[in-house]
């Protein structure tokens, strides 16, 4: 158990529709990272949160967004969802950012699986 | 970024030593080279990582070129559980394809 939680752990949806998934980290990380990880595409960084602030983006598409809260946990918002947004969505977090070539120790939560009908 | 190149699979028997290659010929100077593990239907998880001299873990060795253009993750004494996935990330969050370690009783 890497200390991080993610709900739900299951979400089944229709095309079109929009759906929020949720992670907390482990106690004292500050740092948040979303990652998606499909059968084509393998695993790709989202998006990091630092302290509630955005830190550093990768191949996140403009229907996703995402936040991170003054309690520290995050939330990753998909809408307008198409049949290729169906994977798993990782969570992990590490108490300071990684930057700068430097990819801190991240702890990840057991995701969530997306499957878009 | 830097691009990375590792064999797509490999093949251990149970406690025999593995040697997990990494090709990443553009790494810049200040980037780290970590490695990350994903065993089945779990999360992916830290396993080591090193700038420019080789390093050791309880989990595993990291042995790098002395031009970083490429590394190897060598694990002493492969177990059934070390069977996974394995990422080789020079710099940051960019996760290939890996390789997958299947290990034989």
């Amino acid at each position: 158990d890497s200390g991080v939680t993610q709900t739900p752990k299951h979400l089944i949806t229709a095309t079109g529709q929009r759906v929020t998934l949720r992670c907390s980290p482990r106690s004292g990380d500050l740092s948040v990272y979303w990652y998606q990880q499909s059968l084509d595409q393998g695993l790709q960084f989202l998006i990091q949160y630092y302290n509630g602030e955005e830190r550093a983006k990768g191949n996140i598409l403009e229907r996703f967004s995402a936040q991170q809260f003054p309690d520290l946990h995050s939330e990753l918002n998909l809408s307008s969802l198409e049949l290729g947004d169906s994977a798993l969505y990782f969570c992990a977090s590490s108490v300071v950012a990684s930057g700068g070539g430097k990819m801190v120790e991240q702890f990840f939560g057991p995701g969530t699986r997306l499957t878009v009908l | 970024d830097a691009k990375t190149t590792q064999p797509n699979s490999m093949e251990s028997n149970e406690e025999e030593p593995v040697h997990l290659p990494c090709n990443h010929s553009t790494i810049s100077g200040t980037d780290y080279i970590h490695w990350y593990r994903q065993l089945p239907s779990q999360g992916p998880e830290y396993v080591i990582h090193g700038l420019t001299s080789n390093v050791n873990n309880r989990m595993a060795s990291l042995a790098i070129a002395e031009d970083r253009k490429s590394s190897t993750l060598i694990l002493h004494r492969a177990t059934l559980r070390d069977a996974a996935v394995y990422y080789c990330i020079p710099g940051d969050m960019r996760f290939g394809a890996g390789t997958r370690l299947t290990v034989k009783p």
